[in-house]
């Protein structure tokens, strides 16, 4: 199973919106309402802000929000903040349990 | 409050074992599937393992199969990842997660370093 293609980096300024898509296959990203986004700040573990699609635990800014159109999710942050700047990852069930993250994107806030 | 803490890393040699833990606490450790996610320095995340509620059913990434055993001890509130035959390309930070088709909570990892 490969990962789920994410690009490198996005930025924006203070206020602006930034969208990161993750691009995957119908087998995964495409075949199931499963997608989740992860942040992560630079030595911190990971934290869930988006699950299945688009929806967001309790807690997390509703200026986070998710979708997707066939194989392709996306995540956008709707006027960014400085505590916005950090790693986002996606991930997509795969079937038989098991599941795949995204490569990875770095958001940086101008 | 969930809690999910990992031990057990360190520096192995090529070919050794190692054994990582993930103690549980704050929520109903045996009602839910648990994974093994890590990641290598400078590198994005890749899920390793998991396994459900009563251990019977474990699946695995394809590098690790038949190298690497996820298990529990529901009794103990624990997780466990047996890695045997290391490699280079183990090194990572792995995380414990709970959860199966999302992660709700994580670990805050353990580093395990292969050098010879």
């Amino acid at each position: 199973q490969s990962a789920l293609t994410q690009p490198p980096s996005a930025s924006g300024s203070p206020g602006q919106s930034v969208t990161i898509s993750c691009t995957g296959t119908s087998s995964d990203v495409g075949g199931y309402n499963y997608v989740s986004w992860y942040q992560q700040h630079p030595g911190k573990a990971p934290k869930l802000i988006i699950y299945e699609v688009r929806k967001r635990p309790s807690g997390v800014p509703d200026r986070f929000s998710g979708s997707k159109s066939g194989n392709t999710a996306s995540l956008t942050v709707s006027g960014v903040q400085a505590e916005d700047e950090a790693d986002y990852y996606c991930s997509s069930y795969v079937g038989s349990y098991k599941y795949v993250f995204g490569t990875g994107t770095k958001v940086t806030v101008l | 409050e969930v809690q999910l803490v990992e031990s057990g890393g360190g520096l192995v040699q090529p070919g050794g074992s190692l054994r990582l833990s993930c103690a549980a606490s704050g929520f109903t450790f045996s009602s839910d599937w648990m994974n093994w996610v890590r990641q290598a320095p400078g590198k994005g995340l890749e899920w390793v393992a998991n396994i459900n509620q009563d251990g019977s059913e474990t699946y695995y990434v394809d590098s690790v199969r038949g190298r690497f055993t996820i298990s529990r001890d529901n009794a103990k509130n624990s997780l466990y990842l047996q890695m045997n035959s290391l490699r280079a390309e183990d090194t990572a930070v792995y995380y414990c997660a709970r959860g199966l088709r999302w992660s709700d909570y994580w670990g805050q990892g353990t580093l395990v370093t292969l050098s010879s």
